[in-house]
């Protein structure tokens, strides 16, 4: 069936640090992807998305690129900050449906 | 625009009791939205998908008589646990799907705890 792998977290990095945080896909068809954001107590965020292969969303400084060839969607910014200690959530999908990774905990230090 | 309520964001009720929890989608219509529940640090499991004005389709291992789910207007649905018990006990998210028929919009949670 269809999936979603993550890298496993924490990710712990300091403030102004590049950030990439991996996420492959399993699925038949060509699937929407997306990265959602979970702040602590907090429902998810759509952080980005991208519909189609060598699409890219970003948003926030945040960019991830649709890549076919290697069913890949990875999730890089170039300098973090505190404020994006969070969750990450990789999901694929399309109608009435989204598969999530499990999800990568970053931790920014000052 | 595309924000998602949910209420309340947080109860604590006895054993044997019944809780519901409202998803609303505030500034547009959802014909679809969805129930989610989050474990401790885990990723979000899917129970079941609402529909505006028919049954809901619930995943394997969600028990419908346990979570009653109801879609009565296309910015409201709500999730009943029924007879509570601890092990019921979780964050509960909804999330609404936008006119892309792809993009879900998610409510802030609702942390149930069932004493």
């Amino acid at each position: 069936g269809d999936s979603v792998t993550q890298m496993e977290g924490p990710v712990t990095l300091s403030e102004e640090a590049f950030l990439t945080i991996n996420c492959t896909y399993t699925a038949t068809g060509y699937p929407s992807l997306f990265w959602y954001v979970q702040y602590p107590g907090e429902g998810l965020q759509l952080l980005l998305k991208a519909t189609k292969a060598d699409d890219k969303g970003s948003n926030k400084g945040f960019e991830a690129t649709y890549r076919k060839e290697t069913t890949s969607f990875h999730l890089e910014k170039g300098s973090v900050q505190v404020s994006d200690s969070a969750v990450y959530f990789c999901a694929a999908g399309g109608y009435n449906k989204l598969i999530f990774g499990a999800g990568t905990r970053l931790a920014v230090h000052p | 625009g595309a924000v998602v309520s949910q209420h309340p964001s947080r109860v604590i009720c006895k054993s044997g009791t019944s809780v519901k929890i409202e998803c609303r989608s505030l500034d547009f219509q959802a014909t679809t939205m969805f129930w989610y529940r989050q474990f401790p640090k885990k990723s979000l499991m899917l129970m079941a998908t609402s529909n505006e004005g028919s049954k809901a389709t619930y995943e394997q291992g969600v028990e419908k008589d346990k979570f009653l789910i109801n879609h009565a207007s296309l910015t409201l649905s709500t999730l009943t646990v029924t007879s509570a018990h601890p092990e019921d006990s979780s964050f509960y998210i909804c999330s609404a799907e936008g006119q892309d028929q792809e993009t879900q919009y998610f409510g802030p949670g609702t942390r149930l705890l069932v004493l």
